[in-house]
């Protein structure tokens, strides 16, 4: 079955560089999440798409950092200038438009290492 | 601001004991979700089980159950004769009933081992 897919799955990057990590949601499903996953924590939350609409950036760390969705598929996370403190697992998920609490079906991630 | 927190760190037990994973969480939200997902050695979070703040009831699935009590803001989760596909990292979330964002407040996670 198809569920959310991301690229790549690995990506070292040295200090400075510019990245850019996909998601591709389940066909139709409405709502998009990015976290990240520092080693040994928890996911935490960055970004909310509905459909094309970005509603919620208020965990994004700084502004290196920049999500889109233009067509309310697909959506790409980019790290500017990246930094070593950007090393972690970046995860996306989506949910289904309906109900409330409707379960996220996550990726596998993208593990960035920031060298 | 929500804060979830799983006090236990790592956890090894012995196969076929049984488990209990403890999640408390903080909320001033009335209406809230709670979740818990599994993270397997291959990273991809699973879900296992979704709770709303109105339903207190336990849970059972299989050799899983969930004790939610409002009371003392918890929501536990037990593996009965644990098996060692069992091990993984385990995580407790929650959410509140925002329409349309509904982003999660993940807890550090469990580490549990299950030793043959």
């Amino acid at each position: 079955g198809a569920g959310v897919s991301q690229s790549p799955r690995y990506k070292v990057a040295k200090r400075g560089q510019d990245v850019a990590l996909r998601c591709d949601p389940i066909s139709g499903h409405v709502s998009l999440f990015w976290y990240q996953q520092a080693l040994g924590q928890g996911p935490e939350f960055l970004t909310y798409f509905q459909n094309e609409a970005q509603l919620d950036k208020s965990g994004l760390p700084s502004d290196r950092f920049f999500a889109e969705r233009p067509e309310g598929s697909v959506s790409t996370l980019k790290i500017q200038r990246t930094q070593q403190e950007d090393s972690a697992v970046y995860l996306c998920a989506s949910s289904p438009p309906g109900l409330a609490g409707n379960e996220q079906f996550f990726g596998p991630g993208t593990r960035l290492t920031v060298l | 601001a929500q804060k979830v927190t799983q006090a236990q760190t790592e956890i090894s037990v012995v196969e076929k004991e049984d488990v209990t994973l403890d999640c408390v969480y903080e909320t001033r939200d009335t209406t809230y979700y709670l979740f818990w997902y599994k993270q397997p050695p291959s990273g991809e979070l699973v879900f296992l089980i979704r709770r709303n703040s109105f339903d207190e009831q336990n849970e059972i699935s299989g050799r899983y159950s969930w004790n939610f009590q409002k009371s003392t803001s918890s929501f536990n989760f037990t593996i009965t004769a644990s098996q060692v596909v069992d091990s993984a990292v385990y995580f407790c979330a929650l959410s509140d009933l925002n329409f349309g964002n509904e982003k999660l407040t993940f807890g550090t996670g469990t580490r549990l081992t299950i030793i043959p």
